[in-house]
């Protein structure tokens, strides 16, 4: 069981807007600890999506938007497109457990 | 650019030592706020953080897994090590390394897969 709870899969159709929730606690991202996301395509290794709960690297698209409030944090994809179909994760630090900690994931499914 | 790439045997017995080594280019581990991780992922499962090095060699490990784990650095090979002692086939999964500057692992190897088997 993780830390950090996303919900196991969400979907929608090309073009529509999808969003995953992240939800923690007081210990890690309660506490100001930053929320990063990953993406992972099939056979591949995560790669960063968003870092510091609001920030794309470079060569991110726009689509890709993160947001952070008390002990939850969300990613939205708007336009959704047939690449997006991925696992989607995200990590933060636990001051309780002096770590840093994922979520269980979330694979999002283009229809 | 910043790379990682992972190595180790592909088979391990049980309650064997794991020996995994990280090897990375455009970086150096004795920069001041830099770090390495090894996080792993058993087949179909979620992200599991395991452990990391700092560029000053402060050390930090999963509570769940602290006493089996073990952390090195070499910095003038550009070199991390982990090893994992007592290995169960639950240990099987792909293991990762990852670049951390203070935030995000920004960067990660492709993982190396690991199967855990009489």
């Amino acid at each position: 069981q993780s830390v950090l709870t996303q919900p196991p899969s969400v979907s929608g159709a090309p073009g529509q807007r999808v969003s995953i929730s992240c939800t923690g606690s007081n210990s890690n991202i309660g506490a100001g600890h930053a929320v990063h996301w990953y993406q992972q395509l099939p056979g591949t290794a995560p790669k960063l999506l968003i870092y510091g709960n609001t920030n794309r690297p470079s060569g991110v698209p726009d689509r890709f938007s993160g947001s952070k409030s008390g002990t939850s944090a969300s990613l939205a994809i708007t336009g959704l497109q047939a690449e997006d179909e991925a696992d989607y994760y995200c990590q933060s630090y636990d001051s309780s457990l002096s770590g840093w900690v994922f979520g269980g994931g979330t694979k999002v499914t283009v229809l | 650019q910043i790379t990682l790439k992972e190595s180790g045997p592909t088979l391990v017995k049980p309650t064997q030592t794991l020996t995994l080594t990280c090897t990375f280019s455009g970086f150096s581990l004795s920069t001041s706020g830099l770090g390495v991780g090894w996080i792993r992922q058993p087949p179909g499962k979620a992200l599991e953080w395991l452990a990391l090095i700092s560029w000053n060699d402060d050390k930090h490990y999963s509570p769940s897994l602290k006493s089996r784990l073990t952390i090195t650095k070499d910095t003038s090979k550009n070199q991390v090590v982990l090893t994992m002692t007592n290995m169960d086939p639950v240990d099987t999964a792909t293991y990762y390394c990852a670049h951390k500057p203070y935030g995000p692992f920004d960067y990660w190897g492709q993982g190396t897969v690991v199967t855990v088997s009489s």
